[in-house]
């Protein structure tokens, strides 16, 4: 049973690219969710879905863009990549919003 | 805006020993608590979710409990052993968002 897959594990861009975040997860769950991770300020809401079809800004949004492709994907896209972007994010889903939630391994971004 | 806060930031304790380890949230209105546990450089694995109507849930060794007045709520480990080091997350579920997160406790137990 895979749970949350994200891909890739780890990346490293140059300042102004852009790339895409792959989440999936084969739980059928409905509501999906990224978020960031940085030393000394925990873990950041960028954005969710609590349904496909619907996404919504969380904590720190700016500078990202999302995709709800299906129920099974949800996709996290940076358009210009800024140091500021270097993190790791991770994505977790959850049968429905505000019920217990399963998090992916992670992507290691590092924006030079 | 609900805030939680996990204290201490680490804790180091010798292996057997029980513990405590505390996360608060300043609005009582969650719909659960989730605790998680992160290993270096990994995920975050599920340990516990306690419901809002419930007081306290246990697996194994790992009791949380829940005191929606007080905003607090405890993880405790009993008989730690080393394989217990790693980072301990609480996060709080409110309606119409998504889990709040506090910064964690790091905790070492040594042999």
């Amino acid at each position: 049973n895979a749970g949350v897959t994200q891909t890739p594990k780890f990346q490293v861009l140059k300042t102004g690219q852009s790339m895409t975040l792959q989440c999936a997860q084969d739980m059928n769950h409905n509501s999906m969710y990224w978020y960031r991770q940085d030393p000394g300020m925990g873990l950041r809401l960028i954005y969710y879905s609590a349904s496909e079809g619907t996404t919504d800004k969380g904590e720190v949004p700016n500078g990202y863009n999302v995709s709800r492709l299906n129920k099974r994907e949800f996709s996290l896209r940076l358009e210009s990549a800024a140091p500021s972007q270097t993190s790791v994010y991770f994505c977790a889903s959850s049968v429905i919003q505000n019920t217990e939630a399963f998090f992916g391994q992670g992507t290691r971004l590092t924006v030079v | 805006k609900q805030e939680v806060t996990q204290i201490p930031a680490a804790l180091s304790v010798p292996e057997g020993e029980n513990l405590v380890l505390n996360c608060s949230f300043t609005d009582s209105a969650i719909y659960n608590l989730q605790w998680f546990r992160q290993d270096p450089g990994k995920g975050l694995t599920s340990l516990l979710l306690i419901q809002s109507s419930q007081r306290e849930q246990t697996s194994g060794r790992l009791n949380a409990s829940l005191d929606k007045s007080s905003g607090r709520s405890t993880l405790y480990i009993a008989a730690s052993q080393p394989g217990d080091s790693a980072t301990y997350l609480c996060a709080a579920n409110q309606a119409g968002t998504a889990l709040i997160f506090g910064k964690g406790t790091t905790l070492s137990v040594s042999s």
